[in-house]
């Protein structure tokens, strides 16, 4: 089974300031994808960005960006310019590449607050 | 609107009584899937279906039943609710992987958050 890792349960960053959430995974897969997930206190979950793991470009949406180091098998988060709805449970999770294959293994979440 | 939806929102329950909470798509998605999300254990997968009729146990499928008669619909059924069962529970809902959609997102719904004493 897939194990995905967030050792930081939370983290804190002031308004503008950027901060970085880090993940890592466990595999013996070489097609994957992996996904960072934004849960706000809604609790709605929100694909906040994806990369695939046979992609060496990082994925980057706007503010977001991931360092998706595959030999490592980490995949961070990187949050630039942090606003204040940036606060909320951040989730990454992983899926394997086969077509048929859609469960997500998911970390345990990192709460991210901003202070204003 | 593309959408899952689930129902009820909240729900307070007494141990043994048995449940049935709902989960419908509008997205025509063969696959759809359900998890329960636990403080400082993220989401873990219950039961999935990939299609009318298919459906499959996940990681944490004790005490839990799923049915897909409809294509549309994906309800999770608690026959005897228990105190552990207590959680957030999410349905999530993707179509078929292949060609560009290969690496598409699934849709969650809004959760339900389910306590059982």
């Amino acid at each position: 089974a897939q194990t995905v890792t967030q050792s930081q349960p939370e983290m804190s960053v002031q308004e503008a300031e950027t901060v970085t959430l880090s993940c890592t995974y466990d595999t013996s897969e070489s097609d994957y994808y992996l996904f960072w997930y934004k849960q706000p206190p809604s609790r709605q979950m929100i694909l906040v960005i994806r990369q695939e793991a046979y992609k060496q470009q990082n994925a980057t949406e706007n503010r977001f960006s991931v360092n998706f180091q595959k030999a490592a098998k980490s995949f961070s988060l990187k949050i630039s310019d942090s606003q204040l709805g940036d606060a909320a449970m951040y989730f990454c999770a992983y899926r394997r590449g086969y077509a048929n294959d859609y469960k997500l293994s998911f970390g345990a979440g990192t709460t991210v607050t901003v202070r204003a | 609107e593309a959408q899952v939806t689930q129902n009820p929102r909240y729900l307070i329950t007494v141990t043994g009584k048995k449940l049935t909470v709902t989960c419908s798509q509008n997205m025509n998605h063969e696959y759809m899937s359900w998890y329960r999300q636990d403080p400082g254990l993220g989401l873990r997968q219950i039961y999935y279906s990939m299609n009318v009729e298919v459906t499959d146990k996940g990681d944490v499928p004790e005490g839990y039943k799923v049915s897909r008669k409809e294509k549309r619909n994906f309800p999770l059924i608690l026959e005897s609710p228990s105190p552990n069962q207590t959680s957030l529970y999410f349905c999530a809902s993707r179509g078929l992987a292949g060609g560009p959609n290969r690496g598409g997102e699934q849709y969650f719904g809004p959760g339900t958050r389910l306590t059982v004493t």
